[in-house]
C-alpha cells in the first residue's frame, strides 16, 4: 500500500513570497490533516479535513494560510504572504476514520513532509 | 488546553532496555500513540494502546499505561542503534480523532 505522497520535499523561499504544498493521502483516507513542526517541538494540527469539509482548522492562521481539500482526495496548504516563523516543517497525514470513540480507524499515517526555509 | 510532556534526551547502551516516559492532563483521552521520527523523515506509527489497557506488547515494544497518574511510557527491549530517533507520546483530545503531541525524546544508542 502506496503512503502518503508530499511535495517538494525542500522548499527555500524569502519573506512575503508565496509558497504551496501538496499532499496525496492513502487511498480510500477520508481524513486528511496538515501540521506543522517546528525544530525542536512535536506536531501542531493546522487543519483537519473530512471528505472535503473542514473539521478543525482552529490553529491554522487565516490571515496567511489557506489549505483546500478538492474532491475529497488530495490538498493543497498554501502560505500566502511567508514570515520568518513560518520556517519549520509541514506534515501531511491520513486516517481512514472517523470514529466517534476514537480508535484505530482514526490512527494517523505521516508523510516524509516539506522542509519550509524562510530567508 | 490538553498537555502532553516528554523527557527531552536518553543515552542508552546497545542490548539494553530504553524506557521512555509520558504524561498528559486529559483524562478522557482515548487513544495513545507512540511514534517515530528519524532525521528527514516523516513519523511512523510504532504502536498505540486504548485507555481501558494497561499493558500492549508488540515484539521489542512494551506500551504501560497508568490511567491514574495519567502516565505512559514505552519500553524498548534490546536497543540497537536503529532505534537512534525522536520518540513522540501523542493522545487523543476529542471524537475527530484530534492529536496532542508531546515535545519528543531524543535517544541515542552507543555501542
Amino acid at each position: 500500500e502506496a503512503g502518503v505522497a508530499q511535495s517538494p520535499r525542500y522548499k527555500i523561499i524569502e519573506k512575503r513570497q508565496s509558497v504551496a504544498f501538496w499532499c496525496n493521502p492513502i487511498s480510500g483516507h477520508a481524513t486528511l490533516y496538515w501540521y506543522q513542526q517546528i525544530l525542536g517541538q512535536g506536531p501542531k494540527l493546522l487543519i483537519q479535513f473530512q471528505n472535503n469539509g473542514v473539521v478543525d482548522d482552529s490553529q491554522l492562521p487565516k490571515d496567511r494560510f489557506s489549505a483546500e481539500r478538492l474532491k475529497g482526495v488530495d490538498s493543497t496548504l498554501k502560505i500566502q504572504p511567508a514570515k520568518l516563523e513560518d520556517s519549520a516543517v509541514y506534515l501531511c497525514a491520513s486516517s481512514p476514520g472517523p470514529s466517534l470513540a476514537g480508535g484505530p480507524r482514526d490512527t494517523q499515517y505521516f508523510g516524509p513532509g516539506t522542509r519550509l526555509t524562510v530567508l | 488546553g490538553e498537555d502532553v510532556e516528554q523527557s527531552l534526551f536518553l543515552s542508552v547502551r546497545e542490548g539494553d532496555s530504553s524506557v521512555i516516559n509520558c504524561t498528559y492532563t486529559d483524562s478522557s483521552s482515548t487513544y495513545l500513540y507512540w511514534y517515530k521520527q528519524e532525521p528527514g523523515a516523516g513519523l511512523q506509527l510504532l504502536t498505540y494502546i486504548f485507555s481501558n489497557m494497561d499493558m500492549k506488547q508488540d515484539q521489542r515494544l512494551t506500551v504501560l499505561l497508568n490511567k491514574k497518574d495519567k502516565h505512559l511510557s514505552l519500553r524498548i527491549a534490546d536497543t540497537q542503534t536503529g532505534d537512534s530517533a525522536i520518540y513522540f507520546c501523542a493522545v487523543t483530545t476529542d471524537s475527530w480523532g484530534k492529536l496532542q503531541f508531546g515535545a519528543g525524546t531524543q535517544v541515542v544508542v552507543t555501542p
